[in-house]
């Protein structure tokens, strides 16, 4: 059966290191995902979206990747700032961030 | 960009009672939103996705009597928990989406405290 309230799996790195943050989808036919922040206490905010006819696409200090042979995405945050501190999930409208289509979130923390 | 509003942003109420927390698209059309529920250290979790007009569609292990979900229009839709309990003190989130754009727009959620 489903599982109820994964517990989010943890990533810490230093301040001004490069942060990798994986997601592995199981849909064959996504086609559209997005990576959102969420802070804590707030409602996750949008990142960077990437769409399946591109493997690579890069906005300010953070790139993401898209492997659609092995159903895996990351995203690559550049020289981590203690503001990047947050859970960092992917998505795939419409699934609308379904957690057992993908993995539940990486909490991220940067250390001083 | 995009605005999804939600209220109230935290609410505290007594055992037994019910609680409506309202979410609306700010600034365009959805016909379907979703909500979520998380809890401390914990992801989202997809309680329902309620579409505009018709009745929501509950995920597996969700209580449709206990959660009740009303789509009225194409910017507003509610999340009633009834009979409220200590054990549903939760962190509840909506998203909606634009009907032409694929992006989903979270609100900023409402934080669910049940004495």
């Amino acid at each position: 059966g489903e599982s109820v309230g994964l517990h989010l799996p943890t990533l810490s790195v230093q301040e001004g290191d490069n942060s990798i943050i994986n997601c592995a989808y199981s849909n064959s036919a996504s086609d559209y995902f997005i990576w959102y922040k969420q802070e804590s206490g707030k409602g996750p905010q949008f990142i960077i979206d990437i769409r399946s006819n591109m493997d690579k696409r890069q906005g300010q200090r953070v790139t993401v990747l898209l492997n659609k042979t092995v159903k895996h995405l990351s995203l690559q945050i550049a020289a981590t700032q203690p503001g990047d501190s947050a859970v960092y999930f992917c998505a795939d409208p419409p699934g609308s961030a379904r957690q057992l289509t993908f993995g539940s979130g990486t909490q991220l923390t940067v250390l001083p | 960009g995009a605005v999804v509003s939600q209220h109230p942003s935290w609410v505290i109420c007594k055992s037994g009672t019910s609680v409506k927390i309202e979410c609306r698209s700010l600034d365009f059309q959805a016909t379907t939103m979703f909500w979520y529920r998380q809890f401390p250290k914990q992801s989202l979790m997809l309680m329902a996705t309620s579409n505009e007009g018709s009745k929501a569609t509950y995920e597996q292990g969700v209580e449709k009597d206990k959660f009740l979900i009303n789509h009225a229009s194409l910017t507003l839709s509610t999340l009633t928990v009834t009979s409220a309990h200590p054990e549903d003190s939760s962190f509840y989130i909506c998203s909606a989406r634009p009907m032409v754009l694929g992006e989903l727009f979270f609100g900023e959620g409402s934080r669910l405290t049940v004495l």
